[in-house]
């Protein structure tokens, strides 16, 4: 079975730019989730998707907002970006409905390093 | 809200050493804890879990036991190699969030030497 993908690896942005990033779901799931991680720094949710609509937020603000389409696949967009959205942006997939003994299991791509110049 | 705190590193190690690292969590209800592993370059990898007080998360020779009466999850193995060189985060998820987001710590670098 096909990861979780995330497309570009790298990219570089300056301040008040637009960003998306994008992400392929394992094969067989259904909900797509974002998180960020700064440098040192354990990763935090940003939200997730599941039947092309959010399905919970992190302490995020408005300008990070995200799409699924119908094949599950996802995209993050950052708008009017500031030098602290500099992070790697991980996408994680995951199977509502079929929590293994009450936990979420999720399954996450290499990420999208992001910095802003 | 919910919270994890992992010990600080690096973690420095000879190879066939034995490996503790300490995690605490503050969480609402029972949450569901696990440990994630990130090698240079690639994503986090899920290497245990543990969803209910008392049960062990074991995995490649990785072992956590759920503790709810110190609310802790350290992660244990008793003969580490080289390749175990990485990040390991704690994490759990929690009824609060209808276990849709994970809370992770701030990670923990292991360097086993040969």
């Amino acid at each position: 079975e096909t990861g979780v993908t995330q497309s570009p690896t790298h990219l570089i942005k300056t301040r008040g730019q637009q960003v998306t990033l994008r992400c392929s779901s394992q094969s067989g799931h259904n909900t797509v989730s974002w998180y960020q991680q700064a440098l040192g720094q354990g990763p935090q949710f940003i939200f997730q998707y599941y039947r092309e609509e959010e399905n919970g937020r992190g302490n995020f603000p408005p300008r990070f907002s995200g799409l699924q389409f119908p094949n599950y696949s996802s995209e993050l967009n950052v708008n009017a970006l500031e030098l602290d959205d500099s992070a790697l942006y991980l996408c994680a997939s995951s199977s509502m409905g079929q929590a293994f003994e009450g936990a979420n299991v999720l399954t996450f791509g290499a990420g999208s390093r992001l910095t802003v110049l | 809200g919910n919270s994890v705190t992992q010990m600080e590193g690096p973690v420095t190690l000879s190879e066939e050493a034995f490996l503790t690292i300490n995690c605490t969590y503050t969480a609402t209800g029972y949450p569901s804890l696990f440990w994630y592993v990130q090698y240079p370059g690639e994503g986090l990898q899920l290497l245990l879990k543990a969803t209910k007080a008392d049960d062990k998360g074991s995995n490649k020779g990785f072992e956590a036991t759920y503790r709810k009466e110190t609310t802790s999850f350290h992660l244990e193995k008793g003969s580490v190699q080289v390749s175990d060189s990485a990040v390991y985060f704690c994490a759990l998820s929690g009824p609060d969030t209808g276990r849709r987001a994970l809370t992770f710590g701030s990670g923990t670098r292991l360097q086993v030497q040969p």
